[in-house]
């Protein structure tokens, strides 16, 4: 079936660097994104969401964008910290799927002091 | 805010023994639940839909009577890994939809990590 993908397993940044991880989605039926982050031996943690009907969505040092036309989500780090080290997935949702989540591969984020 | 606890963290278990892991939605009520495993440097996916007082949805290719789901109340769900062998070890992870207003929020438990020897 469709599923969300991501091609950059691993991103290297430094301290106060801001990050991209990027995001490649192929089920255009998809109206709604999620970002989550995930520690080691932890579950995943809402960062930030957006609907298919908006195309930025911000919050607190994080920005999710969106490009319906090219099926491509991604999420800015800005002022990246050491705590910011983690796997991000992004993750769509078909309208009608109550809470049902297709998760994308993930990006290892690694920040150097 | 919202919470859901998931119990235990990790469970060691020999082959062919069952194990129990348990979900719980703390200050809300949860009529869904959801349960993925995930392998080591892999994505989550997901098992199966765990809804309140009638039977789990199980995904295709999840052997519904080896991963039993019970959802007996509002703020409990539990898998069962029956007669579990060596390839059923796996980070297992629940998640609970809390009610917003009109736009449902997925909090998910801090996962299990189940080694089968």
């Amino acid at each position: 079936g469709e599923s969300v993908g991501l091609h950059l397993p691993t991103l290297s940044v430094q301290e106060g660097d801001n990050s991209i991880i990027n995001c490649a989605y192929s089920n255009s039926a998809s109206d709604y994104f999620i970002w989550y982050k995930q520690e080691s031996g932890k579950g995943p943690q809402f960062i930030i969401d957006i609907r298919s009907n908006m195309d930025k969505r911000q919050g607190q040092r994080v920005t999710v964008l969106l490009n319906k036309t090219v099926k491509h989500l991604s999420l800015q780090i800005a002022a990246t910290q050491p705590g910011d080290s983690a796997v991000y997935f992004c993750a769509e949702k078909v309208g009608t799927s109550y809470g049902k989540l297709t998760f994308g591969q993930g990006t290892i984020l690694t920040v150097h002091p | 805010g919202a919470v859901v606890s998931q119990h235990p963290s990790w469970v060691i278990c020999k082959s062919g023994t069952s194990v129990k892991i348990e979900c719980r939605s703390l200050d809300f009520q949860a009529t869904t639940m959801f349960w993925y495993r995930q392998f080591p440097k892999q994505s989550l996916m997901l098992m199966a839909t765990s809804n309140e007082g009638s039977k789990a949805t199980y995904e295709q290719g999840v052997e519904k009577d080896k991963f039993l789901i019970n959802h007996a109340s509002l703020t409990l769900s539990t898998l069962t890994v029956t007669s579990a062998h060596p390839e059923d070890s796996s980070f297992y992870i629940c998640s609970a939809i809390f009610p917003g207003q009109g736009n449902e929020k997925l909090f998910f438990g801090s996962g299990t990590q189940l080694s089968v020897l």
